[in-house]
């Protein structure tokens, strides 16, 4: 079985600041693995993906995730946030062949932009 | 832009009445998700279908819940009777054959009372 566990379900940064955004995988095979962003009212849009390529990812918005094996995680970072950045964002998994059999999401984290 | 339309956007309804959620999938995806979104127990996968086949409806509670594809460019989520238990926002989400980038709908929020 494959799950995802993020770290935080509130995070708060100061407009400029860095944003980390935890996310931390367990699979028994090859994981894909993806972050998501939710605004208000708004279904979830795709921000990134890793699918055994590059293990640094770069999204839309200036987000980008870093694979990292021995530690089973995909961090999501953006170098400085933007009041936009205000949203839920998900961490998800799904597996190298698993083809489009649905993802599984974390619990989700709010970022919180300070001006 | 191509995208997963959703209706109704928002439905309150009474306690043990039929509420019928529709989804119209992006042209030519032929994978077809049902999530639903709750505080408490987060994003849950409902069911799925690919080629109008359900694959995997293990997530829905099946006596009162009900998916369906009639064709390829309707997807159906019913609950009858529903429950206040069942307020919740609804997920549409298709995909491309092969691949596993879901794209979503904006949701059906339910509200029973």
């Amino acid at each position: 079985a494959q799950s995802v566990t993020q770290l935080g379900s509130h995070v708060s940064v100061s407009e400029g600041a860095l944003v980390l955004l935890r996310c931390n995988y367990s699979s028994s095979v090859p994981p894909y693995l993806f972050w998501y962003v939710q605004y208000p009212n708004q279904g979830l849009q795709l921000l990134l993906k890793y699918t055994s390529a590059a293990t640094l990812v770069k999204g839309i918005n200036g987000f980008e995730a870093e694979f990292k094996k021995s530690e089973t995680s995909f961090h999501l970072t953006k170098p400085s946030a933007h009041m936009s950045d205000a949203a839920e964002y998900f961490c998800a998994i799904n597996y190298s062949g698993g083809g489009a059999d649905g993802l599984t999401f974390g619990k989700g984290t709010h970022l919180i932009i300070q001006p | 832009d191509a995208r997963v339309t959703q209706t109704p956007r928002h439905k309150v309804t009474e306690m043990g009445q039929e509420v019928t959620m529709r989804c119209q999938p992006i042209l030519g995806h032929n994978t077809v998700f049902w999530y639903r979104q709750t505080m408490m127990q987060g994003l849950e996968l409902l069911a799925y279908f690919r080629n109008r086949a359900p694959l995997d409806d293990s997530g829905m509670p099946k006596d009162r819940f009900s998916a369906e594809m009639p064709d390829a460019t309707l997807a159906t989520l019913k609950i009858q009777p529903s429950e206040p238990r069942d307020s919740a926002v609804y997920f549409c989400a298709s995909a491309p054959s092969g691949a596993n980038v879901l794209t979503f709908g904006a949701g059906s929020r339910l509200t029973v009372l």
